[in-house]
């Protein structure tokens, strides 16, 4: 069983429409968690950092459920340029140390 | 503003041969990370260096070995290459603040090395 775990996808939705991501962990000691968005043969760049109260960015709202290890992602009034991969990511911080753990991730695809 | 640099953007080796992949994080950060990326699946960690010491160890192979240098760039080095070793390899930096409170790693565009 992979410690980070998403729904592969894809996900094919029109233009506008609201989409939701989740994402379970296995590694109940992971204390920081993150999605970052990766497209087609590039880097992945990070979109949003998860806190415990949940939090939003524009259209984007990420909430996190420590007691169930569940993380998720919102997507409101999706534009094409949304396309992409999601990829849910943990951080088991060790001795002050980073690791992440990166998700499969999920695909996204909006069409017009 | 300033971003991850790798270099170089593309290499090919053959079978046996060696590589080397250098890595310039974001100015003021030290801490370094790299990961692996095979085809249709996620980045895996590798190694983890903070002022130039390592200080975390994922699954990299014996045949690889890196360090970070005192300006706080980094090299990886890959030896007696497999053709499974065709990957994208990704540098991210992050700063460590005072008493390790976690904070984001932000990634450099990659190296793709394919090895035939």
């Amino acid at each position: 069983r992979k410690e980070v775990e998403q729904d592969p996808g894809p996900f094919n939705v029109p233009e506008g429409a609201t989409v939701a991501f989740n994402c379970t962990y296995s590694n109940s000691a992971s204390q920081s968690f993150f999605w970052y968005r990766q497209d087609c043969r590039k880097e992945p760049k990070l979109l949003m950092s998860v806190y415990s109260s949940g939090n939003e960015d524009g259209r984007f709202t990420a909430q996190l459920n420590r007691a169930s290890q569940y993380i998720s992602l919102l997507i409101r009034d999706s534009k094409l340029s949304d396309s992409a991969t999601y990829l849910c990511v943990v951080n088991a911080n060790e001795a002050g140390f980073q690791k992440l753990v990166f998700g499969t991730g999920t695909r996204l695809l909006v069409s017009p | 503003a300033a971003g991850v640099i790798q270099s170089p953007r593309h290499l090919i080796k053959e079978k046996r041969e060696t590589a080397t992949l250098k890595c310039y994080p974001i100015p003021r950060h030290d801490t370094v990370y790299w990961y692996q990326q095979g085809p249709g699946q996620d980045p895996q960690f590798l190694i983890s260096f903070y002022e130039k010491m390592q200080s975390d160890k994922g699954s990299i192979p014996d045949r690889f070995s890196a360090q970070q240098f005192s300006d706080y760039h980094s090299e990886l080095n890959m030896s007696s290459l497999e053709l499974g070793d065709s990957a994208l390899y990704f540098c991210a930096s992050s700063p460590r603040l005072a008493g390790g409170t976690y904070n984001e790693q932000f990634f450099g565009p990659g190296t793709r090395l394919t090895v035939l």
